[in-house]
């Protein structure tokens, strides 16, 4: 069994505020990993696909990194804004045929 | 691009009866589409595998013949819980591949079902 996880699980930060949180994931057999934003009642939406150690990904105020080897990623966002109030979400898989295996989320929440 | 969309986003029916949850992708050919259900304070899990023209994958502890997934075109899957019984209240939600690798998914917005 897979098991991927995610923290915190939630956050409560200011608008302004930088912010980050991490996934953690079996470092064996990795292929990629995925990060979703989810707000409420919208479809999760795919902001990266991580797939190379080391690598480092960029979406606006939004940014991923990887670490294969430990079993990390983390997510950033500079300068958070209310509309980046939303469930993270990472999932993992170990092949092209794999399934996704997905941890709880972060719930963020940025006030003004 | 790449839009799934989902329907009904909400459904409320009775024990006994079978609900059936559509799944399309609006702009994109899905050869694979995903099944998952998600209880409270829980992550996504992945009910079954849907390839097109083919019978789906199930996964372990997932009952077929409870739920019954059908994936008769490229543009649409669809999962009916058949008698329904309040256990099987849950929000459920469909992704689709478009192809390509790193098995990228995406998602419709979800079902929230709820079984009196």
């Amino acid at each position: 069994i897979l098991n991927v996880e995610q923290s915190p699980q939630s956050l409560h930060v200011q608008e302004g505020d930088s912010t980050n949180f991490t996934c953690s994931f079996p470092s064996s057999n990795f292929y990629a990993l995925h990060w979703y934003r989810w707000e409420t009642a919208k479809s999760p939406e795919a902001l990266f696909v991580m797939t190379l150690n080391g690598d480092e990904k960029k979406k606006g105020r939004i940014s991923a990194t990887l670490n294969t080897k430990e079993g990390y990623s983390y997510l950033y966002i500079k300068g958070s804004q209310p509309e980046d109030s939303a469930t993270y979400l990472c999932a993992f898989n170990t092949g092209t045929a794999s399934k996704l295996t997905f941890g709880t989320g972060t719930r963020l929440q940025v006030t003004l | 691009g790449a839009v799934v969309s989902q329907h009904p986003s909400w459904v409320i029916c009775k024990s006994g009866t079978s609900v059936k949850i559509e799944c399309r992708s609006l702009d994109f050919q899905a050869t694979t589409m995903f099944w998952y259900r998600q209880f409270p304070k829980q992550s996504l899990m992945l009910m079954a595998t849907s390839n097109e023209g083919s019978k789906a994958t199930y996964e372990q502890g997932v009952e077929k013949d409870k739920f019954l997934i059908n994936h008769a075109s490229l543009t649409l899957s669809t999962l009916t819980v058949t008698s329904a019984h309040p256990e099987d209240s849950s929000f459920y939600i469909c992704s689709a591949k478009q192809g390509g690798s790193y098995n990228e998914q995406f998602f419709g917005p979800g079902t929230r079902l709820t079984v009196l």
